[in-house]
């Protein structure tokens, strides 16, 4: 079954502290992997795709084709990072598949 | 550019009724695709419009309708409204270079309450 794994429904991490927002996946075929993040009274947005390989507001991604894994890594967290975040999965016509998503939460 | 509009807002129907929302996409984008959010499923693609066509379908009921138009604005349409059909109702508009894994532009939303 294809299907997107977040394991943790909130993370606390203090600010300043490393950050590590898991995904996992299932899919049979290559995907591309997609962050969307979702701020507080804000509309979901795109965060990064693994395609790019870049750093976006310090956040990056490495997708492990071995584990089936596409982790979220920022070294220093910043309150500002506090956001609804979700792990997607699609491909060239196919549909997109969300995680249930993990609440980050930056402690002062 | 504008961003992804959606009407209306916030909706109140009663069980056994019908429901159309609205979704006008960011100009020159001819994907609209929707989504339902609940805090128990989380983000689940409904389907996704291209060109007046729907090119891909979720796992939903029949219930769950849409449709494009030339101008690329969608509308999804529920009948027969359920409780478990409350939901916060997302529509997005991308290029559709590449179809779903392009950068999808959400709208605000469309709350959904079925009483």
């Amino acid at each position: 079954a294809q299907r997107v794994t977040q394991p943790e429904k909130l993370l606390s991490v203090f600010k300043g502290a490393p950050v590590e927002l898991k995904c996992n996946y299932s899919y049979s075929g290559s995907p591309e992997l997609f962050w969307y993040v979702q701020y507080s009274r804000q509309r979901l947005q795109l965060l990064l795709r693994h395609i790019s390989r870049e750093s976006i507001k310090g956040f990056t991604a490495d997708l492990n084709k071995g584990e089936t894994s596409f982790h979220l890594k920022k070294p220093f967290a910043q309150e500002e990072d506090s956001a609804m975040y979700y792990c997607a999965l699609s491909r060239p016509g196919d549909k997109i598949i969300f995680g249930k998503g993990t609440r980050l939460h930056i402690l002062p | 550019k504008a961003g992804v509009t959606q009407t209306p807002r916030y909706l109140i129907k009663t069980r056994g009724q019908q429901v159309t929302l609205s979704c006008s996409p960011i100009s020159g984008h001819r994907s609209v695709s929707w989504y339902q959010q609940t805090p128990g499923q989380g983000l689940q693609f409904l389907f996704e419009y291209f060109s007046e066509t729907q090119r891909n379908k979720g796992n939903f009921p029949g219930r769950f309708s849409g449709r494009q138009f030339s101008n690329s604005r969608s509308e999804m349409n529920v009948s027969t409204l359920e409780l478990g059909d409350s939901a916060l109702y997302l529509c997005a508009s991308s290029l559709s270079v590449g179809g779903l894994t392009d950068t999808q532009y959400f709208g605000p939303g469309t709350r959904l309450t079925v009483l």
